[in-house]
């Protein structure tokens, strides 16, 4: 176990709507990554969140947007939902970004109906 | 490397024999790179990482190799177990910059 934990696991939601995914970093850790990883694929980078600020993304649309608190857990949010969406949501934690190891969570799988 | 496709390589070996997993990567300037194994329905688990400054290094049953002359890594398994069976992936993080790379990952299979 890494300690990185993921919120829900498994969610279903409809074109067009909203969603929140929520991930608690590990001990000592103070960045977070998310990735996107559709069935049969390497995950995708979205961004990295460091001290609070967005450090760095990927090829993602501005639909795409997180959050970091001061305990450095964080949030993945994504507006107007399309069914491209679906996929396995994770989180990887890391001391200080660049070059460290990266520990990831168990995901949150989002189906888009 | 990154993603090129849907088609994941497999590779089938007896329990007990030594498994080798390959990565092309494609960024000469990645200098840190780690393997990765994931379970179906699971996150990444981090196994082994190597810096570009490094062509081998060992960990418990496995050693990860770097040739950064032809920019391949490679990812050996000792004494391969039915527990090691799941998709392998190699990710590399470039000095500058701060995500991972992920390979379209390797799917191994273990015959007991």
């Amino acid at each position: 176990e890494t300690g990185v934990t993921q919120s829900p696991t498994h969610l279903i939601k409809t074109r067009g709507q909203q969603v929140t995914l929520r991930c608690s970093s590990q001990s000592g850790h103070n960045t977070v990554s998310w990735y996107q990883q559709a069935l049969g694929q390497g995950p995708q980078f979205i961004f990295q969140y460091y001290r609070e600020e967005e450090n760095g993304r990927g090829n993602f649309p501005p639909r795409f947007s997180g959050l970091q608190f001061p305990n450095y857990s964080s949030e993945l949010n994504v507006n107007a939902l399309e069914l491209d969406d679906s996929a396995l949501y994770l989180c990887a934690s890391s001391f200080e970004g660049a070059g460290t190891e990266a520990f990831f969570g168990q995901g949150t799988r989002l189906t888009v109906v | 490397g990154e993603s090129v496709g849907l088609h994941l390589p497999t590779l089938s070996v007896q329990e007990g024999d030594n498994s080798i997993i390959n990565c092309a990567y494609s960024n000469s300037a990645s200098d840190y790179f780690i393997w990765y194994k994931q379970e179906s329905g699971k996150g990444p688990q981090f196994i082994i990482d190597i810096r570009s400054n490094m062509d081998k290094r060992q960990g418990q049953r496995v050693t990860v190799l770097l040739n950064k002359t032809v920019k391949h890594l490679s990812l050996q398994i000792a004494a391969t177990q039915p527990g090691d069976s799941a998709v392998y992936f190699c990710a590399e993080n470039l000095d500058t910059g701060n995500q991972f790379y992920f390979g379209t990952g390797t799917s191994l299979t273990v015959i007991p």
